[in-house]
């Protein structure tokens, strides 16, 4: 079955610094992968996936990840994190081998930006 | 474009009582997703539309939960009667619906069961 693993409950990173959140995933056949974030009060925002082609993916509000196949991670990066970047991060992974093409979520990653 | 509506945001109602979310999704978007998110945990789906019909429904309690989307647009999700453990936010979602396609959430409806 496939799953997604966010081995990390908190990360902590002072502002200005690079912040990485941490993903890993178990699928048969090739991933889909997704990066959402979660504000106080609010539903997920979507910040960029990983379907097919450069490793490197561009998301919204300067974040990144980088699929690692050998490594089966998809870590979600930023160089330089800023306060409002604080909030709670799930990494996904679509299951192609059901009909509807399930999204599997991960338990989240809390992020502190600590000025 | 307007996004995931959802109405209430907020929910409180005693344990047996009944209750409704309803959702608009983003308009033509095929797809409407249903989740269950409790405190700590992240989305679980509970039930998945393609257009009218349902795709998945096999995490859904269905000996109190039910849920339709009559008109292949808007949907809503009942529970009927509530237990303590159905506290928590209920997210809709929706997508074009191919394998690549990003789901798009609404704000959520928080319940507590008192």
């Amino acid at each position: 079955a496939q799953s997604v693993a966010q081995p990390e409950d908190q990360v902590n990173v002072a502002e200005g610094n690079p912040l990485t959140v941490k993903c890993t995933y178990s699928v048969s056949g090739n991933p889909y992968l997704f990066w959402y974030v979660q504000y106080p009060n609010r539903g997920l925002q979507f910040l960029l996936k990983y379907i097919t082609g450069d490793n490197l993916v561009k998301g919204s509000y300067g974040f990144e990840a980088e699929f690692n196949k050998s490594q089966t991670s998809f870590h979600l990066k930023k160089p330089s994190a800023l306060v409002s970047d604080s909030a709670l991060y799930f990494c996904a992974v679509r299951d192609l081998n059901t009909g509807g093409f399930k999204t599997i979520f991960g338990a989240g990653t809390r992020l502190f930006v600590k000025a | 474009e307007a996004g995931v509506a959802q109405s209430p945001r907020y929910k409180i109602i005693e344990k047996r009582q009944s209750v409704a979310f309803w959702c608009n999704p983003i308009s033509g978007h095929a797809t409407l997703y249903w989740y269950q998110q409790i405190l700590g945990q992240g989305p679980k789906l509970l039930i998945q539309f393609q257009n009218n019909g349902v795709v998945d429904d096999s995490q859904l309690p269905k000996d109190r939960f039910s849920a339709e989307r009559l008109k292949g647009v808007d949907s809503t999700l009942k529970i009927q009667p509530a237990k303590l453990e159905d506290s928590a936010v209920y997210l809709c979602a929706s997508s074009r619906g191919g394998a690549t396609d990003t789901q798009y959430f609404g704000p959520g409806t928080r319940l507590t069961v008192l």
